[in-house]
């Protein structure tokens, strides 16, 4: 069983439609959990971090961690062509620079006009 | 600023020859990680350089070895290249006493072994 299992898609989505990203994993020790964006053939970016449970909310982007059921889900309201990549969970056990991360598989989303 | 760099763009290479890949950390960053990643795959980490040492490694075998320079910057060689080996390698900077959501990804070199 992988650290952390995610829905590979692809998921289609009309514009402005509010997409549901999500993620689980097994190893309790993981504290920070990151979602990443990754255009076709270029590096994964920094969308969100949060740490333990809990929501956070940047502009039409909502993540939430909830530790008890290991499940970690990323939201994207009225979404756009644009936001049409694919979205990485991450997670680590600790807060550092010198944390290996632990990602999912990767969800491609597709973002129709 | 710029960012953190890798090279080649992408290469192709024979199964059984060795390969070198280059990456250039963020400015001020000191440590270097690399990552696999698949087709179709979320990247798995390889291993991590700081002070121009290997701190930790991943699930991979001594054919992947690296190297940091004293300016930060950090090479991964791969000997006797299998099919299996293609994939998307990724090089992440960050400091050592940074966050470990402050991690940047270059936009990676892709290797293809035929």
């Amino acid at each position: 069983q992988k650290e952390v299992e995610q829905d590979p898609g692809p998921l289609s989505v009309p514009e402005g439609a509010i997409v549901s990203l999500n993620c689980t994993y097994s190893n309790s020790a993981f504290q920070y959990f990151m979602w990443y964006r990754q255009y076709s053939r270029k590096g994964p970016e920094l969308l969100m971090y949060t740490y333990s449970s809990g929501n956070k909310e940047d502009g039409r982007f909502t993540a939430q961690v909830d530790k008890s059921s290991k499940y970690i889900s990323l939201f994207i309201r009225d979404s756009q062509p644009s936001d049409s990549a694919t979205y990485l969970c991450a997670m680590s056990e600790m807060n550092t620079g010198f944390q290996k991360l632990v990602f999912g598989t990767g969800t491609r989303l597709l973002v129709s006009p | 600023d710029a960012g953190v760099t890798q090279s080649p763009t992408h290469l192709i290479k024979t199964r059984g020859q060795q390969v070198t890949l280059r990456c250039s950390p963020k400015s001020g960053h000191d440590t270097v990680s690399w990552y696999q990643q698949a087709l179709g795959q979320g990247p798995q980490f390889i291993f991590q350089y700081y002070e121009e040492e290997e701190r930790q490694r991943g699930n991979f075998p001594d054919r992947f070895s690296g190297h940091q320079f004293p300016n930060y910057s950090s090479e991964l060689n791969v000997n006797a290249l299998l099919l299996g080996d293609s994939a998307l390698y990724l090089c992440a900077s960050s400091l050592r006493q940074g966050r470990a959501y402050e991690q940047y990804f270059g936009p990676g070199t892709r290797l293809t072994v035929t």
